[in-house]
């Protein structure tokens, strides 16, 4: 199985912030990789797929590149919606798994 | 609008099975396959698996592969998972998604207790 590996696993930044976290694969993923949105108590949102395309409606501050191996999340200016917990998760072959998640809490 | 709706919480006992629907509207159901997440409270989320609508194809991760089935109504347009022989670690909240790979949207989860 491939292991998905986010860092760091809580963030704590301000409003207005430029943010990153990063998620490495224990193997060559290429792009398939997508990142999500969780806040408490509810569902995960999809914000971006196969890497760095972003889902309709996410706000442009947010982004992703990365290959292979190392991803990244960005984003640009933190906005107080923003603070919730990201996962990220490969869908290069089966079982596709989520990393363990990031806390991005207010400073 | 897509909207995935999954039917209410459930208490089971150790050892018994426990089957979760979730019921799919506003997009072509059999065009799309349906994804199985669950979360314990707090922690990660962990890929249980998918099944095609249209024939019934499905693909488990190997940790409940001996205990999971899938199925899907195309008459109400609706995915059943069932995970038999519960134990105490499956308790979780059990999501939904459309999509095989990339998952959007979610339903709003199950939360499945197993407890004696």
């Amino acid at each position: 199985d491939i292991q998905m590996t986010q860092s760091p696993s809580t963030l704590s930044a301000s409003v207005g912030d430029r943010v990153t976290i990063t998620c490495r694969a224990s193997q060559n993923i290429n792009s398939w990789l997508a990142w999500y949105q969780q806040k408490p108590g509810t569902a995960p949102k999809l914000l971006i797929y196969k890497t760095s395309t972003l889902e309709a409606e996410v706000p442009s501050r947010f982004s992703g590149s990365g290959s292979g191996t190392e991803f990244t999340l960005t984003i640009s200016s933190l906005q107080p919606d923003d603070f919730a917990t990201y996962f990220c998760q490969h869908y290069k072959n089966y079982p596709y798994t989520f990393g363990q998640g990031t806390k991005l809490e207010i400073k | 609008q897509v909207q995935l709706v999954q039917s209410g919480v459930e208490l089971k006992k150790p050892g018994a099975s426990v089957k979760v629907s979730c019921r799919a509207s506003g997009y072509a159901f059999s065009n799309f396959p349906v994804t199985w997440v669950r979360q314990v409270h707090g922690q990660g989320l962990e890929w249980l698996g998918w099944i095609g609508p249209s024939n019934g194809d499905t693909r488990f991760s190997h940790k409940v592969q001996d205990r999971i089935t899938m199925t899907a109504d195309t008459s109400t347009n609706t995915v059943y998972m069932e995970l038999r022989s519960l134990r105490y670690d499956d308790t979780a909240v059990y999501y939904c998604g459309r999509g095989g790979g990339v998952i959007d949207p979610w339903g709003q989860g199950t939360l499945v207790t197993v407890s004696s």
